[in-house]
């Protein structure tokens, strides 16, 4: 069946430090990848998105995704994280390019100080 | 720029009423989205529409729901009865497609359901 899996359903990380969250999928062909993150009480933004070429993909607010295909993973990652990103983070695809996005179960980040 | 526009932002009701919640998509966006989020079963796509015609229900629970775009630029979905089980938050989200893709899903700051 085609899914995306996110296996951590929450990171506690300390300001400062390296934050990487894991998203797998499984689909007959590499859809379209997607991160996103919610803040409490608000909506979805999207961070970034890998639809081809470079495997490595800059986002906003300083994050990046990497895209395995052998792996069948999109990780997305941040240097050195600030209060600011404690949020709910999604990884999405959207198999045949358009249409139904899926999303992952989310990953929860908590931020201390 | 206003973005999605998503009214009531909270709604608790009574098991049996009918619920109508409302979007305004960005304008010049084509396609139009209902999202439902909930713990147990994270985002799940209930209806997506483009150019205003639904293109896909399927994620839609039951016929208790019923969603409609009757403009570019407002959409409808509706519980009726509602029951506890409804519960939830229910983003509304928009993007512009093109022949074989779309653009960046832009959401709204969704609408808290409440089913007593």
């Amino acid at each position: 069946a085609q899914s995306v899996t996110q296996p951590d359903i929450h990171i506690t990380v300390s300001e400062g430090a390296s934050l990487e969250l894991r998203c797998n999928y499984s689909y007959g062909a590499t859809p379209y990848l997607f991160w996103y993150v919610q803040s409490p009480g608000q909506g979805l933004q999207l961070l970034l998105k890998y639809f081809s070429g470079d495997t490595l993909v800059q986002g906003i607010k300083g994050f990046e995704a990497e895209f395995k295909r052998s792996q069948s993973s999109f990780n997305l990652r941040k240097p050195s994280v600030h209060w600011s990103d404690a949020a709910e983070y999604f990884c999405a695809v959207a198999p045949g390019g358009w249409g139904k996005l899926q999303f992952g179960a989310g990953t929860q980040v908590v931020v201390t100080p | 720029d206003a973005g999605v526009i998503q009214s009531p932002r909270h709604e608790v009701t009574e098991m049996g009423q009918e619920v109508t919640l409302r979007c305004k998509p960005i304008s010049g966006h084509n396609s139009l989205f209902w999202y439902r989020q909930t713990m147990m079963r994270g985002l799940e796509l209930l209806i997506y529409f483009n150019n205003n015609v639904p293109i896909d229900d399927s994620g839609m629970p039951e016929d208790r729901f019923s969603a409609k775009m009757p403009n570019a630029s407002f959409s409808t979905l509706k519980i009726q009865p509602s029951e506890p089980r409804d519960s939830a938050v229910y983003f509304c989200a928009s993007t512009y497609s093109y022949g074989t893709g779309h653009g960046e899903l832009f959401f709204g700051e969704g609408s808290r359901l409440t089913v007593l």
